[in-house]
């Protein structure tokens, strides 16, 4: 069981739909990340949030929007994504965004683009 | 940018024999961390390293950190079919964590 939970496990949307991911924790972590990973490749970081600002952004496609209302949620907006963004997509928290921070996983939420 | 080198990609190994996967970085970091993903799993913390030839264990298991804070190595002393997954070093220096491409490790019982 994880500490980080990520709604919904799967999804499947076509290249059209508007959908959104959702994370949470209660932890009491400051910053929280978003990762994709691809099989049998590791986590590629896209979004980091610390005191639910954004802290960094790895030149990801804006068909992927980032939302941090509070420091124990953050979504993923989805649009018009394309088949190579089917992966899973990675929640993760740490105490605070200082990179040395061990970082706590959710289960993911596996992504297929039709 | 930085850069985390991992082998080997793939280890197979009959239960009860040693494993080990090394990482090794372009640029000194600050420290680095391990993490192992069971197979359709998400990553699980393990250790985190950040003194200049630190080495510490759990179990079975043996984490180092080179002199120059540039390498690190994991040892699994008689694997069981438990240890089964991909291990991934992360490292940072002045960057945020950066994964290696990972081992994945198969026993065979």
């Amino acid at each position: 069981d994880t500490e980080v939970t990520q709604t919904p496990k799967h999804l499947v949307m076509g290249m059209t739909n508007k959908k959104s991911l959702k994370c949470e924790q209660h932890m009491g972590h400051r910053a929280m990340y978003w990762y994709k990973q691809k099989a049998k490749k590791p986590p590629e970081l896209m979004f980091v949030y610390s005191l639910e600002e954004r802290v960094e952004n790895n030149s990801v496609p804006s068909r992927f929007s980032p939302e941090c209302p509070n420091s124990s949620h953050l979504f993923l907006h989805l649009h018009t994504l394309q088949p190579e963004d089917s992966a899973l997509y990675l929640c993760a928290s740490s105490q605070t965004g200082v990179s040395y921070q061990p970082q706590h996983f959710g289960d993911g939420t596996r992504l297929s683009i039709l | 940018g930085q850069q985390v080198m991992q082998i080997p990609q793939y280890q197979h190994v009959q239960e009860g024999e040693d494993f080990t996967t090394y990482c090794n970085s372009s640029t000194t970091l600050s420290n680095i961390q391990w993490y192992k993903q069971r197979p359709g799993g998400h990553p699980v913390f393990l250790i985190q390293l950040v003194k200049s030839g630190e080495v510490k264990k759990q179990k079975r298991l043996t984490f180092q950190f080179g002199e120059a804070k540039k390498n690190s190595s994991l040892h699994i002393t008689a694997t069981q079919t438990t240890d089964v997954g991909t291990y991934f070093c992360a490292g940072s220096g002045n960057t945020p964590l950066v994964f290696g491409k990972g081992t994945r490790l198969s026993v065979i019982a």
